[in-house]
């Protein structure tokens, strides 16, 4: 089956500086890949993702990349600001497998006013 | 749409006893999906359903825990007899896999609930 890692586990930035987060996966055969942000206390939510038929994605300040050949893919935020403090969750899924997705471990990032 | 609805919100039980966790997924949805979170394990996937019927129970972690999908509507998990370990938050998805194999990229999103909070005394 589908294995995602994520790392880092936690990640801490000063208030405008950029964060990332990186996930690797191990079918191939996998070509959605979406990003939750979980806030505390709160569900998981989609922010962003891309499909396999595209390299790149931007949405304001978030952006996620797939390298489809290393199978690894990235997010992105610009800018941070304290209120993207949050854990974060890389997943990946196949589209015939009534949705499923593997989620990674999740990321801990905290935005230092 | 009011999302995906789960019931109780937080749930506070006894060693031994039984426990109901409740889920209405979103109108028009056909996977539904069943998770336990824990600072120690993260994000599991329990169970998860399609056009109500369970597909990969794997996840479930012993015969104490059980799920069904009566109806399109409706999903209950339950542990039986609980215990303190049990004690995680549980959340229920659903999304909309869309027309498998028919050579688009299908919607794959999961739409969580506000989940339940569970403490075993």
């Amino acid at each position: 089956g589908e294995n995602v890692e994520q790392h880092p586990s936690t990640l801490s930035v000063q208030e405008g500086d950029s964060a990332v987060i990186k996930c690797t996966y191990s079918d191939s055969a996998s070509n959605y890949f979406p990003w939750y942000k979980q806030e505390l206390g709160k569900r998981p939510q989609l922010i962003i993702d891309i499909r396999s038929n595209v390299g790149e994605k931007k949405d304001q300040r978030i952006a996620v990349t797939l390298n489809k050949t290393a199978k690894h893919f990235s997010l992105h935020i610009t800018e941070t600001q304290p209120e993207d403090s949050a854990v974060y969750f890389c997943a990946a899924s196949f589209n015939t497998n009534a949705g499923k997705s593997t989620f990674g471990d999740g990321t801990t990032l905290t935005v230092k006013p | 749409d009011a999302g995906v609805i789960q019931s109780p919100r937080h749930e506070v039980t006894e060693m031994g006893q039984e426990v109901t966790l409740r889920c209405k997924p979103i109108s028009g949805h056909n996977s539904l999906f069943w998770y336990r979170q824990t600072m120690m394990r993260g994000l599991e996937l329990l169970i998860y359903f399609n056009n109500n019927v369970p597909i990969d129970d794997s996840g479930m972690p012993e015969d104490r825990f059980s799920a069904k999908m009566p109806n399109a509507s409706f999903s209950t998990l339950k542990i039986q007899p609980s215990e303190p370990r049990d004690s995680a938050v549980y959340f229920c998805a659903s999304s909309d896999p869309g027309l498998a194999g028919a050579g688009s990229l299908s919607y794959n999103e999961q739409f969580f609930g506000p989940g339940t909070r569970l403490t075993v005394l």
